[in-house]
């Protein structure tokens, strides 16, 4: 069954260090992968995608991923975090069949 | 503004009393989903519609209905609300035409229902 899995439910970092939040997923063929944010009492914000092509995604807000095929891997990458970056992460699949898979959320935490 | 709406933003409510909770966007996106969010679990996905008068199950539809009628409106229906069913709700849609947005889910603010 396709699944994907967050291994981290929280992270904490300092304010300018740099940021990777795990992804992995289960699905046969190559998915749709996405990386949403949520802030506290907020909806979900698209932060950036991969379909095919270059496996490193640049999204909004200087947010960065790369596709591995080999790991089934599709980890979150910020160089430098920001006060503003304190939310909540979640990783999703989307099989091509109109069914979104999302996986349990890593919440960031910044120290000042 | 592009948005997807939902009302009401908070809703406590009794065991067995019928409610809706409606969704509406204006992006003339042919599909749109309904997801709950529990602590640890992530967004789940309760229903989803394709497009107009066509809709399927996701992960977790028992004691859910839906409608799509319009395509600019997806209604979740809980007939006879429990307990278990407290938590936050999400309606989401996207396009299904292949372009840059393609299958990019815009959120709702999020509607917290308590089923006492």
């Amino acid at each position: 069954a396709q699944s994907v899995t967050q291994p981290d439910i929280h992270i904490t970092v300092s304010e300018g260090a740099s940021l990777e939040l795990r992804c992995n997923y289960s699905y046969g063929a190559t998915p749709y992968l996405f990386w949403y944010v949520q802030s506290p009492g907020q909806g979900l914000q698209l932060l950036l995608k991969y379909f095919s092509g270059d496996t490193l995604v640049q999204g909004i807000k200087g947010f960065e991923a790369e596709f591995k095929r080999s790991q089934s891997s599709f980890n979150l990458r910020k160089p430098s975090v920001h006060w503003s970056d304190a939310a909540e992460y979640f990783c999703a699949v989307d099989t091509g069949g109109f069914k979104t898979i999302f996986g349990a959320g890593t919440r960031l935490f910044v120290k000042a | 503004e592009a948005q997807v709406t939902q009302n009401p933003r908070y809703l406590i409510t009794v065991t067995g009393k019928k409610l809706t909770v409606t969704c509406s966007q204006n992006m003339n996106h042919e599909y749109m989903s309904w997801y709950r969010q529990d602590p640890g679990l992530g967004l789940r996905q309760i229903y989803y519609s394709m497009n107009v008068e066509v809709t399927d199950k996701g992960d977790v539809p028992e004691g859910y209905k839906v409608s799509r009628k319009e395509k600019r409106n997806f209604p979740l229906i809980l007939e006879s609300p429990s307990p278990n069913q407290t938590s936050l709700y999400f309606c989401a849609s996207s396009s299904q035409i292949r372009e840059s947005s393609y299958n990019e889910q815009f959120f709702g603010p999020g509607t917290r229902l308590t089923v006492l």
